[in-house]
C-alpha cells in the first residue's frame, strides 16, 4: 500500500541554521504531496503542497520539490527561527483527497 | 472565524465506558475525517464522510462508529472503550473543490 517515510527526530538546530527534513514516499500513480506542521497544543495546518512532478511548494520560507525520479519531497528552510519549533508531517494523497497518508512526523527544536 | 471545532478537548474514560466526540465545521465543507495520532505513527484515518448522510471506513475503523446527520457535524463514537484507544483524535474537513484538509485542535483521550 501507499506509505510515507520521514527522517526520525528530534532534529535540534540553532537559530539561523539550515534545515532539511527528508521525506520519501511509495505509491502507484501520481500522488499529491504535502507538508503539514503542528505547533504545540494545536492541530495540523498545511505548510505547503505540490501536485505533480517537479512542482515546488513554498510558504513562510519553507520549500519542497516533488521529485518523482527519487520519490522524494524533502522540506528545506534556509534560516530557521525559534518559532519554527514544531512537528512536521509529510503526507500524500492519491485520489482526489479522500484520505491523507501521513509519515510518522519529525520533531524540530530550534534553540536561540 | 472558528473553522473546525472539536469537543471535548480532554477526557478520561474507564474501560468499557462509551463516549462521543463531536466535530463541527463552519466552512460548509463536503468532506470530513476522523484521525487518531499515536507516537511514532503519524495520523491514521479512522472514518470519513464525503457528504451529509454518508460515511466510510478508513485505515483503522474497528471499535469506532461515526455519523454525519448534518453537513456541519461529524460524530465519532466509542461504544466500549479499550486502553488501546488511548490517543489524540483529530477531526478535519475539506471543500469538495480543493484538496486541502483543515484540522481541529484535537481531543486527548485516555482510557484506563
Amino acid at each position: 500500500g501507499d506509505s510515507v517515510t520521514q527522517m526520525e527526530g528530534p532534529v535540534t538546530l540553532s537559530e539561523e541554521a539550515f534545515l532539511t527534513i527528508n521525506c520519501t514516499y511509495t505509491a502507484t500513480g501520481y500522488p499529491s504531496l504535502f507538508w503539514y506542521v503542528q505547533y504545540p497544543g494545536e492541530g495540523l495546518q498545511l505548510l505547503l503542497k505540490a501536485t505533480k512532478a517537479d512542482d515546488k511548494g513554498s510558504n513562510k520560507g519553507f520549500e519542497a520539490t516533488y521529485r518523482k525520479e527519487t520519490t522524494s519531497f524533502h522540506l528545506e528552510k534556509g534560516s530557521v527561527q525559534v518559532s519554527d519549533s514544531a512537528v512536521y508531517f509529510c503526507a500524500l494523497s492519491k485520489e482526489y483527497g479522500n484520505k491523507l497518508v501521513f509519515g510518522a512526523g519529525t520533531i524540530l527544536r530550534v534553540k536561540s | 472565524n472558528a473553522g473546525v471545532t472539536q469537543t471535548p478537548k480532554f477526557r478520561v474514560l474507564k474501560t468499557g465506558q462509551s463516549m462521543t466526540l463531536l466535530c463541527a465545521q463552519d466552512m460548509n465543507h463536503e468532506y470530513m475525517y476522523w484521525y487518531r495520532q499515536d507516537p511514532g505513527m503519524g495520523l491514521r484515518l479512522i472514518h470519513y464522510s464525503v457528504g451529509e448522510g454518508t460515511t466510510a471506513k478508513g485505515e483503522v475503523p474497528d471499535g469506532y462508529n461515526v455519523s454525519r446527520l448534518k453537513k456541519q457535524n461529524f460524530l465519532l463514537g466509542l461504544e466500549s472503550a479499550a486502553p488501546s484507544q488511548t490517543s489524540v483524535y483529530f477531526c478535519a474537513s475539506r471543500p469538495g473543490t480543493r484538496n486541502i484538509q483543515y484540522f481541529g485542535a484535537g481531543t486527548r483521550l485516555s482510557v484506563l
